[in-house]
């Protein structure tokens, strides 16, 4: 089975802290992906990579940046935290090439930011 | 622009029956569709997908449908269950693009009352 495991389950962190969030999956994949979910907005993509030291922004990557340092590993980094990025945080892997859409998703990572 | 809509936050059907769950589009573009299945404290998971080549697609109790000239694309289980109960996210792509991101709707909490 896929396995995409978060580092955290929940964080409490204070404005302007720097932020980490980690993400592996074990399973190879070349793509990976940082999800936000928000009550009543869905999913909402941040930033994605499709190798190593790719990436490419997604449809909200502002105050957020990435590092994929090794194909299994892909970091979400909060510069410095604010109180709109309390949220819940998914990441997902996939293979590249066809149907890379079914994406396997990690359990996410319970953001508080006071 | 919200290019993937479901229009019902939530649905409430009688275990045995069917549940439909609906989704439109607007984006042209796109022509590969997924529904993932989210449990509390969990990631979504895959459940089951469609080509735009296709109108309809099964597995075992659930049949997705896609009328592309309207746009819409829905979901049926057939008989539901209480293990059904959870977020159903609709998600398309756009296969011939440069790239395979997919763009969720906002979900709909499906309750299964036993």
């Amino acid at each position: 089975d896929v396995k995409v495991t978060q580092s955290s389950r929940y964080l409490v962190k204070r404005t302007g802290e720097k932020v980490f969030l980690e993400c592996v999956q074990d399973m190879d994949h070349e793509n990976m992906f940082w999800y936000r979910q928000d009550p009543g907005l869905g999913l909402r993509l941040i930033y994605f990579s499709y190798d190593v030291k790719m990436k490419e922004k997604g449809d909200i990557p502002e105050g957020y940046s990435v590092s994929r340092e090794k194909k299994e590993r892909f970091s979400l980094i909060l510069e410095s935290a604010s109180t709109n990025q309390t949220s819940m945080y998914l990441c997902a892997s996939s293979f590249r090439g066809p149907v890379n859409e079914k994406l396997f998703f990690g359990s996410g990572t319970q953001l508080s930011v006071l | 622009d919200q290019q993937v809509k479901q229009n019902s936050p939530s649905l409430s059907v009688q275990e045995g029956r069917i549940s439909i769950l609906n989704c439109d589009y607007t984006n042209s573009m796109f022509d590969y569709f997924l529904w993932y299945k989210k449990y509390p404290a969990e990631g979504p998971t895959f459940l089951i997908s469609i080509s735009s080549i296709k109108d309809k697609n099964e597995d075992g109790r659930f049949t997705v449908f896609l009328n592309k000239s309207a746009k819409h694309l829905s979901l049926h289980i057939v008989p539901s269950q209480p293990g059904d109960s959870a977020v159903y996210f609709c998600a398309a792509s756009a296969r011939g693009g440069s790239n395979y991101k997919l763009t969720f709707g906002k979900g709909t909490l499906l309750t299964v009352n036993p």
